[in-house]
């Protein structure tokens, strides 16, 4: 069974970092697009973020050149570095497998970050 | 970027009913379209993908459709687990976009 545990979220300050986590189990990440999501509060999905199998990155406009997405074979394990917080990035992030033909069919139960200023 | 719009964004309906919604894609995305159902606190499901392809696990009254740059998602015969928020997606583009999404409220 496929599954994804985001970890990582919490409380940072305007203008912080923080490194999101999203832990796969059931498939590899080495050979899967994954891609991280996030929900402002009361909003709805905006897409940030994708890593594919060759290890090419894309970002949303909103966080491109503030985000890194990356990913650790050895723990199949996909990351969400982020820089220079603003208040428009709190929210809860999903991270989800996004194959290429058949939508994201599965995701974790997403991990929340606040921004305090 | 490709923006998707969508409509309703609030969709008063009852047990029994069937009800669709629409998403247009502001350029040709052939069919890389998917269908997500989310209920408050929880993830996004996915229920339709490439249009019109049924989900595994997905009831049958659920159905997608596309014209040119229309999509559709209709559910055939509202259930009272159906309540919730739908949210059309493009993934024609590296840079996939959502809709912004369809509340389905008990009338």
């Amino acid at each position: 069974e496929m599954q994804l545990m985001e970890s990582g979220g919490g409380v940072v300050q305007w203008g912080g970092s923080l490194r999101l986590s999203c832990e796969a189990s059931g498939f590899a990440v080495s050979t899967n697009y994954l891609s991280w999501i996030r929900q402002a509060p009361g909003v709805g999905l905006e897409w940030v973020s994708v890593i594919y199998s060759s290890g090419d990155t894309y970002y949303a406009d909103s966080v491109k050149g503030r985000f890194t997405i990356s990913r650790d074979i050895s723990k199949n394990t996909v990351y969400l570095q982020m820089n220079s917080l603003r208040d428009e990035d709190a929210g809860v992030y999903f991270c989800a497998r996004d194959p290429a033909l058949f939508g994201m069919d599965a995701w974790g139960q997403g991990t929340t970050v606040t921004v305090s200023s | 970027d490709i923006q998707m719009t969508q409509s309703p964004s609030t969709l008063s309906a009852s047990v029994g009913d069937e009800v669709t919604i629409t998403c247009r894609a502001s350029q040709s995305i052939g069919s890389w379209l998917a269908w997500y159902q989310q209920k408050p606190g929880k993830a996004p499901k996915l229920l339709i993908y490439k249009a019109s392809s049924l989900a595994s696990g997905v009831p049958s009254r659920f159905s997608g459709s596309r014209s040119g740059t229309d999509f559709s998602l209709t559910i055939s015969s509202l259930q009272t687990d159906d309540f919730a928020t739908y949210y059309c997606q493009q993934y024609s583009s590296f840079w996939r976009t959502f809709g912004q999404g369809t509340k389905v409220e008990i009338k």
